[in-house]
């Protein structure tokens, strides 16, 4: 079934360590982002990218960074993990940059 | 600076009609999305208005009214399997989404 994989499903991660979030697509979509989304807030913009090769800054890129190496992979990484990063993060894709997204499953990420 | 506003929760009756919805101050309109999340899910696009007026998709129809900053959600024959959080985005001048924070749908029956 075409569509957007993230890994993994949830992880428990200790504070001052490293991860990776893994997201691939099969849709050969031109624009990828990164989304964390916490109770009580709208969706928030962390890293987009809108096409292989470049990638831009959302709202609150700080402590994270992305590389768009292909169309199928947007691997985003937490170099050093604080607990304000705990959260349930979505890998969204999009046809075009004015398209309508479609969202992976999402990563509950837990920062202790 | 930017902001969406929707309610945060609101309670209907299974069979019945609800309206959801959201005003927007954002710089500059490129349109405006509303997606469905059922808990613990992904979000998924539910319609797209760009200019003024109504959009019919089945059950579910999307207003919106720019020179108002403003849209709606109207869900007709409600089912249970309705009940989710209603989350409304707006595309700025920049074609970046300003998201709402979303409204949880709480269907009785």
């Amino acid at each position: 079934t075409a569509g957007i994989t993230q890994a993994p499903t949830s992880q428990i991660l200790a504070a001052g360590r490293s991860m990776t979030l893994r997201c691939t697509q099969d849709m050969r979509h031109n624009a990828m982002y990164w989304y964390r989304q916490d109770l009580g807030l709208g969706l928030r913009l962390i890293h987009y990218s809108n096409t292989a090769g470049t990638t831009g800054k959302g709202e609150v890129p700080d402590g994270y960074s992305v590389s768009r190496a292909n169309t199928d992979d947007f691997p985003l990484t937490l170099a050093s993990a604080v607990p304000s990063q705990t959260s349930v993060y979505f890998c969204a894709s999009s046809e075009d940059y004015n398209s309508p997204l479609h969202f992976g499953n999402g990563t509950r990420l837990t920062v202790t | 600076g930017q902001n969406i506003d929707q309610p945060t929760e609101m309670t209907a009756t299974e069979g019945a009609i609800v309206q959801i919805n959201c005003t927007y101050q954002t710089s500059g309109f490129n349109g405006l999305f509303w997606y469905q999340q059922h808990a613990g899910e992904a979000p998924t696009f539910l319609s797209y208005n760009v200019l003024d007026g109504l959009e019919e998709k089945g059950r579910f129809s999307s207003f919106l009214s720019r020179s108002k900053g403003y849209s709606y959600l109207l869900l007709k024959e409600l089912q249970m399997k309705d009940s989710a959080s209603y989350l409304c985005a707006v595309m700025d001048s920049n074609y970046q989404l300003i998201w709402g924070a979303g409204t949880k749908l709480i269907i009785k029956p």
